[in-house]
């Protein structure tokens, strides 16, 4: 079955950079979403399409893609971004996938 | 605004049924096609099933395919899952989501979710 992998975990202290790797040999041909789930909360979108953010998003979130890894790039990090990160695309079938997650710690 | 609320969870035994139900609002239900997802606490997400707008396609996730049923009722704003023949790793929270499409496409995405409702499927 198809797989989105990521990094179990991230660490950066605040106002650094994080950077979340999402890796699946299927992401030139479909695009990928983000995903950020707080503790003991519904997940919120992030990033759809690869690069495009809701409104209502923080700029500092963004999304990029180059060939099969996409990466999510936090900004300036506050310690509210400390949650889980999922990405998700879709499989040869059509089938909805979901990344294993990375948990990211603001330090 | 979207609203999403999820009920029908609880324990059940294997083997045994139960459905879940999710009353969406704030939003025209019929203009997209709407997903259930899950998550085992403390692991990753996974999609179980999506409706299209009109109940005219249906999809499943491999490990519930044959056992679970998604419907909806667009009159009352209401998505349902009938899942039977419950196993233990059916365990989780089972999500309610909004589809950014009218249909069950392969570059779509869930734009809004409820709270989830538990299942526990013990012996």
């Amino acid at each position: 079955s198809y797989e989105l992998t990521q990094p179990p975990s991230v660490s950066v202290s605040p106002g650094q950079t994080a950077r979340i790797t999402c890796s699946g040999d299927l992401l030139p041909k479909q695009y990928a979403y983000w995903y950020q789930q707080r503790p003991g909360q519904a997940p919120v979108l992030l990033i759809y399409k690869d690069t495009e953010r809701p409104s209502g998003i923080p700029e500092r979130f963004s999304g990029s893609s180059s060939g099969t890894t996409v990466t999510l790039t936090i900004s300036g990090v506050q310690a509210e971004d400390e949650a889980d990160y999922y990405c998700q695309s879709s499989d040869s079938s059509g089938s909805y996938v979901f990344g294993t997650g990375t948990k990211v710690t603001v330090l | 605004e979207v609203q999403l609320v999820e009920s029908g969870g609880g324990l059940v035994q294997p083997g045994r049924s139960l459905r879940l139900s999710c009353a969406a609002s704030g939003f025209t239900f019929d203009d997209y096609a709407m997903h259930w997802v899950r998550q085992v606490p403390g692991k990753a997400l996974e999609w179980v099933s999506g409706i299209t707008w009109n109940s005219g396609y249906a999809g499943y996730a491999d490990s519930v395919k044959g056992r679970f049923t998604i419907s909806r009722d667009n009159a009352k704003n209401s998505l349902y899952l009938q899942m039977n023949s419950l196993r233990a790793e059916d365990t989780a929270l089972y999500y309610c989501a909004r589809c950014s499409s009218l249909e069950v496409v392969p570059a779509a995405y869930f734009d809004y979710w409820g709270q989830g409702t538990l299942v526990t499927v013990y012996s």
